[in-house]
């Protein structure tokens, strides 16, 4: 079976432009969840999506924002980038609404200049 | 709020030596602790994953221990290789959250 895929794998954005990024997640999970993170540190939460629904949402301003489908795939965005949105957007899923255990794609690795 | 550290933040060693990597969190009630391996510019791959009523967990050479009281959790490793040379994070999920909080990870290098 696959893994959690995302794409793009790379991604280089001027500042002010806005990025779309696509999850979809392991057969028969109903969660995604999003994480950012910076180059050295650890992964920091930005949201949780269950059955369409968002269930939560970190520290992070409504520049983001995000969405899951009827087929439980889901799609990060980000308005107005800046040069500190650089970092590697991750994608990972869950069979329930309890975010655990989580199952991570590979990232999405977005630079902007 | 969950803040979580690991110690130390590098380690190089050489092969066939046992590690321990140390995890600490502050807040205690957590639903369970997973540790993941990550390499370089990639995502997350999830070793094991405790629960809060288990004291240990293990995978091959990997054996996690949890003492969820004093907020620890240690991941040891045997006989390393060079092929463990990795990122290793450790996350509990707290109660009442809808997220992991993580630390900033143990750099590890295992050379030959």
């Amino acid at each position: 079976d696959a893994g959690v895929t995302q794409s793009p794998t790379h991604l280089i954005k001027t500042r002010g432009q806005q990025v779309t990024l696509r999850c979809s997640p392991i057969s028969g999970h109903k969660s995604v969840s999003w994480y950012q993170q910076v180059l050295g540190q650890g992964p920091q939460f930005i949201f949780q999506y269950y059955e369409k629904e968002e269930r939560g949402r970190g520290n992070f301003p409504d520049r983001f924002s995000a969405r899951q489908f009827p087929n439980y795939s889901s799609e990060l965005n980000v308005n107005a980038l800046l040069l500190g949105d650089s970092a590697l957007y991750l994608c990972a899923s869950s069979p329930t609404e309890t975010p655990s255990p989580l199952h991570f794609g590979n990232g999405t690795r977005l630079t902007v200049t | 709020k969950q803040e979580v550290t690991q110690i130390p933040a590098a380690l190089s060693v050489p092969e066939g030596e046992n590690l321990v990597l140390n995890c600490s969190f502050t807040d205690s009630a957590i639903y369970n602790l997973q540790w993941f391996r990550q390499d370089p510019g990639k995502g997350l791959t999830s070793l094991l994953l405790i629960q809060s009523s288990q004291r240990e967990q293990t995978s091959g050479r990997l054996n996690a221990s949890l003492d969820k009281s004093s907020g620890r959790s240690t991941l040891y490793i045997a006989a390393s290789q060079p092929g463990d040379s990795a990122t290793y994070l450790c996350a509990p999920l707290t109660y009442n959250t809808d997220k992991l909080i993580f630390g900033t990870g143990t750099r590890l290098q295992v050379f030959p």
